[in-house]
């Protein structure tokens, strides 16, 4: 089985600062990992992922994240975050294998203080 | 293609009560997953289809709420006897192969009184 830990549950940020919103994982195999973002009232949408190779990942809307398999971890980062990046962030897992069954993380809500 | 479609969008109903929501996918994709995500939550796994067939259900997944995707296009999710704890968003996604992120759509917002 797989579990997602998003030890942040809000973020505030001062807008154009920087941003990082945290995601560690536990899992007996190995996963692909995910970020989504879910505006108000909408559905999850994909930020980026990782599924294989370098593991710095670009996604949209200039973010990026990590993975360290060491530390089993995944952190999504941002340089300069904007008024409209104010959202909720999740992290998920997948096991590598027939199982498609995503394991999401319970949210990191990212708001930004303009 | 305008995306995953759910309806309807939300839903309000007596306990005790049955209630069905659809999915309509994005039409080139095969497979399908339902999820259920409540206040402060992440989305939880309910169950998901490869075509019509339904390969995996979460042991979430009381015997009170069935899923169904007869000719491997669309999807249903029936709850019968609702009750107050039903009360969710459901959202449903779909996707070409498994690994291309899934697309989501706005879910169904329900509301057991």
């Amino acid at each position: 089985a797989q579990s997602v830990t998003q030890l942040d549950s809000q973020v505030p940020v001062f807008e154009e600062a920087p941003v990082e919103l945290r995601c560690n994982y536990s899992s007996s195999v190995s996963v692909y990992l995910f970020w989504y973002v879910q505006y108000p009232n909408q559905g999850l949408q994909l930020l980026l992922k990782y599924l294989s190779g370098s593991t710095l990942v670009k996604g949209i809307n200039g973010f990026e994240a990590e993975f360290n398999k060491s530390q089993t971890s995944f952190h999504l980062r941002k340089p300069s975050v904007h008024i409209s990046d104010t959202a909720e962030y999740f992290c998920a897992v997948r096991p590598m294998g027939g199982n498609e069954k995503l394991t999401f993380g319970t949210g990191t809500r990212l708001t930004i203080i303009p | 293609d305008t995306g995953v479609s759910q309806n309807p969008r939300h839903k309000i109903t007596k306990r005790g009560q049955n209630v069905t929501f659809r999915c309509d996918p994005i039409s080139e994709h095969n497979r399908l997953y339902w999820y259920r995500q409540t206040l402060g939550q992440g989305p939880e796994f309910l169950t998901y289809f490869q075509n019509e067939a339904q390969l995996e259900k979460s042991r979430l997944l009381s015997d009170r709420f069935s899923a169904e995707r007869p000719k491997g296009s669309f999807s249903t999710l029936e709850i019968q006897r609702t009750e107050q704890g039903d009360s969710a968003m459901y959202l449903c996604a779909s996707s070409l192969d498994g690994l291309d992120g899934y697309t989501f759509g706005s879910g169904t917002r329900l509301t057991v009184v």
